[in-house]
């Protein structure tokens, strides 16, 4: 089975742009959750989408939105983008309880200039 | 609420020592417990999880968890480190109404000196 994917890999936008991440699930898994990670706050949680639905979301502002697609890609959206949304993106696939493995992918590495 | 919180931002080890990363987690549910490794520029890799059966969990590379209750610890370990194992790794706790969100510790930088 192909891994989750996750693209782009990196990425340089500047303050004030928005910016939209995308992530393919392992086949078969419903839930897509996302995460960042930055040095100063370490790996947290953004949101999670399970069947096209956000079922959990995390302590971020609007500004950070996603979506889930009926094959279950996901994608998030980072609107007027500030410096300290700089970080490295990462998504994670289950099959949506939470005793299952997260599979995350590689990330894609956003820098805010 | 949910929380981890991993002792000791960096541990150093020499090869052929024990390795022994420390988890203590909150929950107020029985909770679900894993272990992530990453390397340089790479995503999270699973190692072991807790899910309420044998409280001993053997992982990949190695490595093994005990599940605590009472001192409400997951503490991941390795009888011998080798070069490899340098890396971050990651506690994270779930629960089972909490769908696939994961909370994470902070993080271990593990460095092995040869």
């Amino acid at each position: 089975k192909a891994g989750v994917t996750q693209t782009p890999r990196y990425l340089i936008k500047t303050r004030g742009q928005q910016v939209t991440l995308s992530c393919s699930p392992i086949s078969g898994h419903r839930s897509v959750s996302w995460y960042q990670q930055t040095p100063g706050q370490g790996l947290q949680f953004l949101f999670e989408y399970f069947s096209e639905t956000q079922r959990n979301k995390g302590n971020f502002p609007g500004r950070f939105s996603g979506r889930q697609f009926s094959n279950s890609r996901s994608e998030m959206n980072v609107s007027t983008l500030e410096l300290g949304d700089s970080a490295l993106y990462l998504c994670a696939s289950s099959s949506g309880t939470g005793k299952e493995t997260q599979y995350f992918g590689p990330g894609t590495r956003l820098l805010v200039l | 609420a949910q929380s981890v919180t991993q002792l000791g931002s960096h541990v150093s080890v020499s090869e052929g020592a024990l390795v022994l990363l420390r988890c203590n987690y909150s929950s107020s549910v029985p909770p679900y417990l894993f272990w992530y490794v990453q390397y340089p520029n790479q995503g999270l890799q699973l190692l072991l999880k807790y899910t309420s059966a044998a409280t001993l969990v053997k992982g990949i590379n190695g490595f093994e968890a005990e599940f605590k209750k009472s001192e409400t610890s997951f503490h991941l370990t390795k009888p011998s480190a080798h070069m490899s194992d340098a890396a971050e790794y990651f506690c994270a706790v779930s629960e089972d109404n909490q769908g696939g969100k994961l909370i994470f510790g902070q993080g271990t930088e593990l460095s092995v000196k040869p």
